[in-house]
């Protein structure tokens, strides 16, 4: 079986460019989280999708958006990168009504 | 925010039990203790979770008060490889589709020789 995958592993940006994470989740996954870890600090909730529909999000600003596709894999999207966006970005999956959340190896981005 | 409170670091020599304290005065009636670890460079990982009562799995056991204000987790003989950041969760799971998960900082475990 799978796990979950993210690509790409690394990734240097400038100041105020676009950026796009995917991430394929697990066989069977039907909810896809995104997390954002900055060095030192413990992850940090941006946003869920379930059945491709948003549900639930963390306190991250409109510049951070996402899609889940029909094969549950998924997308975050950041717009206007800023500085402070620099960080390791999680993407966890799991069964319907699972408690148990799969985490990705994270893409790890630079904006410089 | 985070609702638990745990210490920064702790050491354990290999083969020896190591037990991870957890505090979470405030959890309300309807939401579980959950524990993850990050292996340096990984994702995190999940190891257990409880309500009231106390859970064993193969990787370890879950000890919750009785006034679930405090917890604690016990890898009952740890490796090197157990070296890792414990993070101690407390959140309400609804059963519709997923749970969201609030990290702290985690209590970093270094084992040693």
């Amino acid at each position: 079986e799978t796990g979950v995958t993210q690509s790409p592993t690394h990734l240097i940006k400038t100041r105020g460019q676009q950026v796009t994470l995917r991430c394929s989740s697990q066989s069977g996954h039907n909810t896809v989280s995104w997390y954002q870890q900055a060095l030192g600090q413990g992850p940090q909730f941006i946003f869920q999708y379930y059945r491709e529909e948003e549900n639930g999000r963390g306190n991250f600003p409109p510049r951070f958006s996402g899609l889940q596709f029909p094969n549950y894999s998924s997308e975050l999207n950041v717009n206007a990168l800023e500085l402070d966006d620099s960080a390791l970005y999680l993407c966890a999956s799991s069964e319907p009504l699972a408690v148990e959340q799969f985490f990705g190896p994270g893409t790890r981005l630079t904006v410089l | 925010d985070a609702k638990t409170t745990q210490p920064p670091s702790m050491d354990c020599a290999e083969g020896r039990a190591a037990n991870l304290p957890c505090n979470h005065s405030t959890i309300s009636g309807n939401e579980y203790v959950y524990w993850y670890r990050q292996i340096h460079s990984q994702g995190p990982q999940y190891i257990i979770h409880g309500l009231k009562n106390n859970e064993t799995n193969e990787m370890a056991s879950l000890i919750i008060t009785e006034d679930r204000k405090s917890s604690t987790l016990i890898l009952p003989h740890a490796t090197l490889r157990d070296t890792a950041v414990y993070y101690c969760i407390v959140e309400f799971y609804s059963g519709a589709g997923s749970y969201q998960l609030t990290f702290g900082k985690g209590t970093k475990l270094s084992v040693i020789p």
